[in-house]
């Protein structure tokens, strides 16, 4: 059973803070990885791919693999009262094109 | 560019009517096809997925069907709805190492 696990939240920070959201995943054999934005009601929305280890920056957004340690993360940093929502953490093991999606975790930022 | 439609966007069907959801894609040919639902409060349960024209793979035993009558087509059916299938029902396209790009999904409350 290939398993993606995120952090249980909620998590609140404040406004300009630099919000850290976590994912593990357990099939070694994985070979991307996803981070998606969901607002209430409506559908993920990409807002990072990563494929090889280290760091990986887009704006206020940094994703972070650490392939050996079977995890990654999503950094946000200068965080808006914008970014509150679900974001998803999906893997792609390479088998049968699917993705495995973790469970979410609700980011709230209080202005 | 690829765009994906969906509809309809919402849905209200008594128990044991028939259920029909359909997706389209535009901008790209033999796109891997996905629905996935999403219950309140949970996480993305991948329900069909499809990389032909006729080429079905069920992820989950129950009363829902899908069908791929054209390449960029994908159809969601029932033939009786339960209760337990009310949700935001999400079309994908992608995958395969890619990232999976939803539309904007149909909540479909079973009453």
């Amino acid at each position: 059973q290939k398993e993606v696990e995120q952090n249980s939240g909620p998590l609140s920070v404040p406004e300009g803070a630099i919000a850290s959201l976590n994912c593990t995943y357990s099939d070694r054999g994985s070979q991307s990885f996803f981070w998606y934005r969901q607002y209430s009601g409506k559908s993920p929305e990409l807002i990072m791919s990563i494929y090889s280890n280290g760091d990986k920056e887009d704006g206020r957004f940094t994703a972070q693999l650490n392939k050996a340690s079977q995890y990654v993360s999503l950094l946000i940093r200068d965080s808006q009262p914008s970014d509150s929502a679900t974001y998803l953490c999906a893997v792609d093991t390479g088998a049968n094109s699917k993705l495995t999606f973790g469970k979410g975790i609700t980011l709230s930022v209080r202005p | 560019s690829q765009t994906i439609h969906q509809w309809p966007a919402t849905l209200v069907q008594p128990v044991g009517s028939p259920l029909s959801l359909e997706c389209t894609v535009e901008g790209t040919s033999n796109p891997n096809l996905y629905w996935y639902r999403q219950a309140a409060g949970r996480g993305l349960q991948l329900l069909f997925y499809s990389v032909g024209i006729g080429q079905i793979s069920s992820e989950v035993p129950q009363n829902l069907s899908a069908s791929r009558p054209q390449d960029r087509q994908f159809i969601l059916s029932s033939k009786k709805l339960l209760l337990s299938d009310s949700g935001f029902y999400l079309c994908a396209w992608g995958g395969g190492g890619s990232p999976l790009h939803f539309g904007n999904g149909t909540r479909l409350t079973v009453t």
